[in-house]
């Protein structure tokens, strides 16, 4: 399994560029999210999903737009980049049992700065 | 709604010494509580969890928590500490309940242990 997978690793956009953040995973998880890292600040939920087709906002969602049309996939799009979303995002994936599943599997992260 | 406090966000240690890392949380529903590791220029791996049962909870690595409900902690201890442990340390909760809002994470902002020689 190579569980969670990011792409790209690092990205550098222009203010008003847009680009789709793109995350995979192969564990057969319903529920997956979209954090941002900023220093000193832990991780804010962007987005989540619970399953294809269903998607939700999380604490921080302005500027940003998810999709779901596959168990695996969950891509993140910034539609006009700004300064602010200078961050580190990470994907994290679970299995949408409680219990003994409650684990969230996280990707390595894609480092996004816009200038 | 659930939120975590973190209130060292540096911890420095020298080798070989031990170490606490202090998490308190604020919740009106029963909690499930973590903690992940960071290492630098990497995702978050889980530590250990605390669910139900024995308040006294063994991870990876070494590490081990307690689970105190009347102080609403959730602190990480390790006896002895390597150079290898140095990384960035997060507490987070969910509600224990079937809540139907996707099992969401609360984190605290991060606990950056450095260690020593």
């Amino acid at each position: 399994n190579a569980g969670v997978t990011q792409t790209p690793k690092f990205r550098i956009l222009k203010i008003g560029q847009s680009m789709t953040l793109q995350c995979t995973q192969d564990m057969n998880h319903n529920y997956m999210y979209w954090y941002r890292q900023d220093p000193g600040m832990g991780l804010k939920l962007i987005y989540y999903s619970v399953g294809a087709g269903i998607t939700d906002k999380g604490e921080v969602p302005n500027g940003y737009n998810v999709s779901r049309s596959t168990t695996e996939d969950f891509p993140l799009r910034l539609e006009l980049a700004a300064p602010s979303q200078t961050s580190v995002y990470f994907c994290a994936s679970k299995h949408s049992g409680q219990g003994s599943y409650n684990e969230q599997f996280f990707g390595p992260g894609t480092r996004l700065t816009v200038l | 709604a659930q939120s975590v406090t973190q209130l060292d966000s540096q911890v420095p240690v020298f080798e070989e010494a031990p170490v606490e890392l202090r998490c308190n949380y604020s919740s009106s529903v029963s909690v499930y509580l973590f903690w992940y590791v960071q290492y630098p220029n990497q995702g978050l791996q889980l530590l250990l969890k605390y669910l139900s049962g024995s308040t006294l909870v063994k991870g990876i690595n070494g590490f081990e928590a307690e689970f105190n409900k009347s102080q609403t902690s959730f602190h990480l201890r390790k006896p002895s500490v390597h150079i290898s442990d140095t990384a960035e340390y997060f507490c987070a909760v969910t509600p224990s309940g079937l809540t139907g809002g996707g099992n969401k994470l609360t984190f605290g902002t991060g606990t950056q242990l450095k260690v020593e020689l």
